[in-house]
């Protein structure tokens, strides 16, 4: 059974670098139908997607956060990672990894989700 | 970017019942559509695909169909574990992928 886990600190300061890592477990993160996601969601509000990235490193992002946004893949550790520079009280949200399958079947949608980790930004 | 609207915000239903949610998309997304639900402190779950295809291990009482800017998701009959939150998500013109602002499905 595929699994992903979100990690990284709960606590950021203003204008400085958010850092998570999704680790993926029981499946291939090199598979190449599949992109790998970042989703966020203020408490109590509604889906936002961040930005998707392949094995290859392939990105797509959000508009809205292309800015202040990097993805990046790390194969041999079955991991990918979100970095949100210069951060404000905005950012405070609980941020989701998953997948995103881009298979002849199933196409661009979220299919398996990480618990999800809050990251507040204060000082 | 498309907006997606969901309506109502909050729809109150007794357990057997039947759940009509609504997304309606800002420009055509075709069939492009997805719907998840969430409950409290869980991620979202993949239900439905591309209007009408329901994702593995889905039950057979969620529904949905649609295409171009109206979509429709029903629940025949609602069981005590559908009460949740449901978002719909275009996948038509991206990036970025959009998500309605969701519908809460209440016990009344």
């Amino acid at each position: 059974q595929l699994q992903l886990q979100e990690s990284g600190p709960g606590l950021v300061k203003p204008s400085e670098t958010l850092s998570l890592t999704c680790t993926v477990s029981g499946g291939s993160i090199s598979r190449s139908s599949y992109y790998w996601g970042w989703i966020r969601q203020p408490p109590g509000k509604g889906l936002e997607w961040i930005g998707s990235i392949n094995y290859s490193g392939s990105t797509y992002y959000n508009p809205s956060l292309k800015s202040r946004v990097t993805i990046s893949v790390d194969t041999s550790k079955n991991q990918f990672s979100l970095k949100l520079s210069s951060v404000t009280a905005a950012d405070t949200t609980v941020y989701y990894c998953a997948r995103h399958p881009r298979t002849a079947m199933v196409s661009d949608v979220f299919d398996y989700w990480g618990q999800g980790t809050l990251v507040t930004v204060s000082s | 970017e498309i907006v997606l609207t969901q309506s109502p915000a909050v729809l109150s239903l007794s357990p057997g019942e039947r759940a009509t949610l609504s997304c309606r998309a800002s420009q055509s997304v075709s069939s492009y559509l997805a719907w998840y639900q969430q409950k409290p402190g869980q991620a979202p779950r993949l239900l439905i695909y591309d209007a009408a295809n329901r994702a593995t291990g889905i039950p057979a009482r969620f529904s949905g169909s649609g295409s171009g800017t109206d979509f429709t998701l029903i629940i025949s009959s609602l069981e005590p574990e559908d009460f949740a939150v449901y978002y719909c998500q275009q996948r038509s013109n991206w990036p970025p992928f959009t998500f309605g602002p969701g519908t809460k499905v209440e016990i009344k």
